[in-house]
This record gives structure tokens, C-alpha cells and sequence, in this order.
């Protein structure tokens, strides 16, 4: 069974920092993985989407790392900034399990001013 | 931009009362999931729905759950008889294809009583 891994639980930064955000997948046989962000009672917005033969995305600030072999992926966030204060979801989809994610429990950001 | 629309956004109910949770997922989108997150824990995955049929569902989604497409653009989540358990913020997405980037709503917040 898949088990998805997010560490740190939660990170405190002061704004403009170059931060990193972890996760880490058990089964290698996934087919690609996504980044979510999800404010305080709110939806998930999606943020990436990485493909199993990609190595990484990029969205702006934003760039996502995949090592399907080694099951981690980064989130890298460029010159954080105070709205970029949320949690951050990684969730896998798997091959042998159709189109369903595995969530991983996040990372709560928080960029100070 | 297209977005996937929870109705209602909260919804209160007494235990042993049966609620429906509305969706209207983006247009063009095929399929069609829904998801829960339980007040401090991870999204689970609940069920998935393509062609007029679950295409797979979770040890979660038991038989006092049911889903259904009543007409071209709603897509629905039943819950028999709740529990008090069964309190949790519940999340419908959508993607064009099986293995697309999946966007979520903004939840539909259930409180059993």
C-alpha cells in the first residue's frame, strides 16, 4: 500500500528565502505526482504536475524535483513571500492503483514579514 | 478560468440523516472524484466515477455511500445515514482524462451532530 511523507510538518521562514519542501513515497511504481496548495479552510489548488519519465516542473518561483527510483520529490519556493503562507500537499498516483492520489499529511508554511 | 463548484459550502445534519453533497465539475472534464479530509489528517481518497460507473473506491467508501451523475453537469455524494464520524471536509475534483492534473473544489465542510 502506498504511504506518502512530508517532513517538515511545519516551517517557519522569514520572507525572501529560498525554501525546500520534502516528500517521500514508498512505492516507486507511481505514475506521476502533484503539488497542492491548500489555505486555511479552503479547496487544494493544484500547483504541479510531474509525469513518472519527467525529472522536474517548473511554474514561476515554484520548481518540482522527482526521483521516482529514490521516491522523493522536492518542492523548491524561489524568494518566498507572506502569501505563499500555506500548506503545501504532495499526493502520488499510483500505477496498480487507477486514477486515486495518495496524500501525503503536508507542510504548514508560514513566511514571515 | 473553469472550476469545480461545492454546494453547500457547510452543511450540519443530525447522526442517522441522509445528506447529499453537490458537485459541478469543470465542463469539459470526464472524470470525476471525490475525496475527505478529517479535521487534522490526511485527504483520503474516496471514489472515483468515469463513464457513468465507479471506477474504483476505497475501503472508506462503504455501502452507505453511493455517487451518481443525475443529469450532465452534477455529480453527487450520498450519504445514507450518517455517522459521527463521517465529519470531515469533503472534496470533489475532476480531471479531462484518467491520469491529468485533478481539480479540486472548495470542499463542502459536514458536520454530523
Amino acid at each position: 500500500k502506498q504511504e506518502v511523507t512530508q517532513i517538515p510538518a511545519a516551517l517557519s521562514v522569514p520572507e525572501g528565502e529560498n525554501l525546500v519542501l520534502n516528500c517521500s513515497f514508498t512505492d516507486s511504481a507511481i505514475y506521476n505526482l502533484q503539488w497542492f496548495r491548500q489555505d486555511p479552510g479552503k479547496g487544494l489548488t493544484s500547483l504541479l504536475l510531474i509525469q513518472s519519465s519527467q525529472r522536474e516542473q517548473t511554474s514561476g518561483r515554484l520548481n518540482a524535483s522527482l526521483d521516482k527510483s529514490s521516491g522523493r520529490s522536492t518542492l523548491y519556493i524561489a524568494a518566498s513571500q507572506p502569501g505563499d503562507s500555506a500548506t503545501y500537499l504532495c499526493a502520488v498516483s499510483s500505477n496498480n492503483a487507477g486514477n486515486m492520489l495518495t496524500f501525503g499529511g503536508g507542510t504548514r508554511l508560514m513566511v514571515k514579514p | 478560468e473553469p472550476e469545480v463548484t461545492q454546494t453547500p459550502s457547510h452543511q450540519v445534519t443530525q447522526m442517522g440523516q441522509e445528506v447529499i453533497l453537490r458537485c459541478v465539475p469543470i465542463s469539459n472534464h470526464l472524470y470525476f472524484y471525490w475525496y475527505r479530509q478529517i479535521l487534522g489528517q490526511k485527504v483520503e481518497f474516496l471514489v472515483s466515477f468515469y463513464n457513468n460507473e465507479i471506477s474504483e473506491k476505497s475501503e472508506i467508501f462503504d455501502d452507505q455511500f453511493s455517487v451518481e451523475r443525475p443529469d450532465g453537469s452534477n455529480f453527487t455524494l450520498k450519504i445514507r445515514s450518517t455517522k459521527l464520524e463521517d465529519s470531515a471536509m469533503y472534496f470533489c475534483a475532476s480531471s479531462e482524462q484518467g491520469m491529468n492534473i485533478q481539480y479540486f473544489g472548495a470542499g463542502t465542510r459536514l458536520s454530523v451532530l
